[in-house]
């Protein structure tokens, strides 16, 4: 049972347009969601994350939105840059008496195309 | 500051031997998780430790296990390896859940071949 689920496999983005990654969860006892990049052979990389009593986090050009009704968040990244092509992970802790466990996504691997 | 370390990078054992990896968290984390990634399952939840203590475990066998020092270093240990072992293993660090701003941090990988 898949608890985080990442629909997209990949995205197609021009550089300096916005990239909007999505995600959906079904577990409502996670507190936590992380969002990671990652490149091959190499340990994912933490960009930015949200509480759960929080609907919006932003750090510079990343900004995480979640929607607990909908029990869906999205990572907007805004001007997207060649650079940002990865792979990005969505991940959800949840309150399992204290543990930092993550569930995560499958990935959606992003291109921002020059 | 510096961040989570792994060692070593990359490994190639044999069917059968057992193998043993080796993770430094960030300085003041006390909880460290592992984690294997494969290109069909993703990133799956190995165990966590913090202040040497076992916290969580996932499904994996038995033959996966691991500790955690008291300067919070941790090493795992898959013994009687399987081809199917062969993975990026990978080592996270947080300060656990004593913090308003939750930050879960990883290291580069081991890179792990049975053959």
């Amino acid at each position: 049972d898949q608890q985080v689920k990442q629909n997209s496999p990949s995205l197609s983005v021009q550089e300096g347009r916005i990239s909007i990654l999505n995600c959906d969860y079904t577990n409502s006892m996670f507190d936590y969601f992380l969002w990671y990049k990652k490149y091959p052979a190499e340990g994912p990389t933490f960009l930015i994350s949200i509480s759960s009593i929080k609907d919006k986090n932003e750090d510079g050009r990343f900004t995480v939105f979640l929607n607990k009704s909908a029990k869906h968040l999205s990572l907007h990244i805004v001007p997207s840059q060649p650079g940002d092509s990865a792979v990005y992970f969505c991940a959800a802790r949840g309150p399992q008496g204290g543990s930092e466990k993550l569930v995560f996504g499958k990935g959606t691997k992003l291109t921002v195309n020059p | 500051k510096a961040g989570v370390t792994q060692t070593p990078r990359y490994l190639i054992k044999t069917r059968g031997q057992q193998v043993t990896l080796s993770c430094s968290p960030i300085s003041g984390h006390r909880s460290v998780s592992w984690y294997q990634q494969t290109p069909g399952q993703g990133l799956q939840f190995l165990f966590e430790y913090f202040s040497e203590t076992q916290r969580n475990k996932g499904n994996f066998p038995g033959r996966f296990s691991g500790r955690q020092f008291s300067n919070s270093r941790s090493e795992m240990n898959v013994s009687t390896l399987e081809l199917g072992d062969s993975a990026l293993y990978l080592c996270a660090s947080s300060k656990g859940r004593d913090r308003v701003v939750y930050e879960q941090y990883f290291g580069p990988g081991t890179r792990l071949t049975v053959t």
